[in-house]
């Protein structure tokens, strides 16, 4: 069954330090998103992005966060100067329609640690 | 603001059991409602989605209802076996956005 891959697995920074996390969504999916989860808290959403623009993101995600797909295939996630609150489980998920009609297939995730 | 809640946070049973596991959400405009499984360090598994016009949904030992007027859901999983332990997440979707419960932390002892 296909999957959404995530990579590193594990990503360790200093604080103030740019990170960028990869994913790479279903071949055939045209909707992207990144969401995060900070442990012992609920799972929360930072942007979604379709046709090559942001078509939603939160309040979470300010200034510091940007996503790109440079290619046909990656989704990034960049954190340019990174707190401490930023250390989370980042998750990539992808879907072929829109979020109102069908389910959302999540990668494995990018534990992020900030120190 | 939409909010979603799940009750209990953790449960505990033997192996074999009937179980069920409920999700509340403050606004009934949603569009779905999904049941998502997390094990530890892993990622979200989806398990069944509702979409806002149907009542339930099957897949092999789970059930999943929904009752958007009343702005509830729960997830049955019958026959309990020890591979359901994990986290078990509802969502709704109302936006652009899905958005989360809690979870529910299932052990299922052999």
């Amino acid at each position: 069954e296909p999957e959404v891959t995530q990579t590193p697995s594990h990503q360790v920074t200093q604080m103030g330090q740019e990170v960028i996390l990869r994913c790479v969504p279903i071949s055939n999916h045209l909707y992207f998103y990144w969401y995060r989860q900070i442990l012992g808290q609920k799972v929360e959403f930072l942007v979604s992005f379709y046709n090559n623009e942001i078509s939603e993101k939160s309040e979470i995600f300010d200034d510091q966060f940007s996503v790109e797909r440079p290619d046909g295939s990656n989704f990034t996630l960049k954190i340019r100067s990174t707190k401490l609150e930023d250390s989370a489980m980042y998750f990539c998920a992808s879907s072929f329609q829109g979020i109102a009609n069908e389910k959302l297939f999540f990668g494995s995730g990018t534990q992020l640690s900030v120190l | 603001k939409q909010e979603v809640t799940q009750i209990p946070a953790a449960l505990s049973v033997p192996e074999g059991e009937n179980l069920v596991l409920n999700c509340s959400f403050t606004d009934s405009a949603i569009y779905n409602l999904q049941w998502f499984r997390q094990d530890p360090g892993k990622g979200l598994t989806s398990l069944l989605l509702i979409q806002s016009s149907q009542r339930e949904q099957t897949s092999g030992r789970l059930n999943a209802s929904l009752d958007k007027s009343s702005g509830r859901s729960t997830l049955y999983i019958a026959a309990s076996q020890p591979g359901d332990s994990a986290t078990y997440l509802c969502a709704v979707t109302n936006t652009g956005k899905l958005i989360f419960g809690q979870g529910t932390t299932l052990q299922v002892k052999p």
